[in-house]
């Protein structure tokens, strides 16, 4: 199975700031990677697909960029709504759909 | 639209079984990848299995963590997929989501609860 490691575990911004989350796989994945964002009892939102490719509805100010083993989600300029806990989930064909441990925002 | 709607979670004891059903809608059910994902209280995302489309005979894989215990179907008819879980242990307590896979984007619904627990 690819094993994903997304860093860090657990972050602490203040509104405005940019934010980087890093996940690196343990093969090659292509492109086939998703960003989630989940809230408490909430299901993950899909915020970008195919590593950099923002899906419909979600603010400008998260991106996506890499290919291969290393990706990073970016969110431009924190805002009080994007405080939660987000997930990167590779999906490399023929292969079990394998999750990063997650990276928390919280606020400093 | 696409929607899923997962249910069928609750309290059962361990050794027990519990059958999860995944209604869709919004799409054609037999052409897409469809995944079980769980998440335990306070814990990551677990992919748990999946079933690939019609095109593939919908054949289906687990994680090692289910393999055995767990089994996925699908009724094309109903456009419904669905999780059948026997022997269930402590540990498989959690949420339960289904999910879609469409044009390299996964769509999830809200989740069901699964208790085990005596």
């Amino acid at each position: 199975d690819i094993h994903m490691t997304q860093s860090p575990s657990t972050l602490s911004a203040s509104v405005g700031d940019r934010v980087t989350i890093t996940c690196r796989a343990s093969q090659s994945i292509s492109n086939w990677l998703a960003w989630y964002q989940q809230k408490p009892g909430k299901a993950p939102k899909l915020l970008i697909y195919k590593a950099s490719s923002l899906e419909s509805g979600v603010p400008s100010s998260f991106s996506g960029s890499g290919s291969g083993t290393e990706f990073t989600l970016t969110i431009s300029s924190l805002q009080p709504d994007d405080f939660a806990t987000y997930y990167c989930q590779q999906y490399n064909t023929d292969s079990p759909y394998t999750f990063g441990q997650g990276t928390r925002v919280e606020i400093k | 639209e696409v929607q899923l709607v997962e249910s069928g979670g609750g309290l059962v004891q361990p050794g027990g079984s519990l059958r999860l059903s995944c209604a869709a809608s919004g799409f054609t059910f037999s052409d897409h990848y469809m995944d079980w994902v769980r998440q335990a209280p306070g814990k990551g995302l677990e992919w748990v299995g999946r079933s690939t489309n019609k095109a593939h005979s919908y054949t289906t894989e687990y994680a090692a963590s289910v393999h055995g215990r767990f089994a996925i179907s699908r009724d094309a008819s109903e456009k419904s997929l669905y999780l059948q879980m026997n022997s269930l242990k402590s540990e498989d307590t959690a949420v339960y989501y289904c999910v879609s896979w469409i044009s390299g984007m996964g769509y999830w619904g809200q989740g069901t609860l699964v208790t085990v627990s005596s």
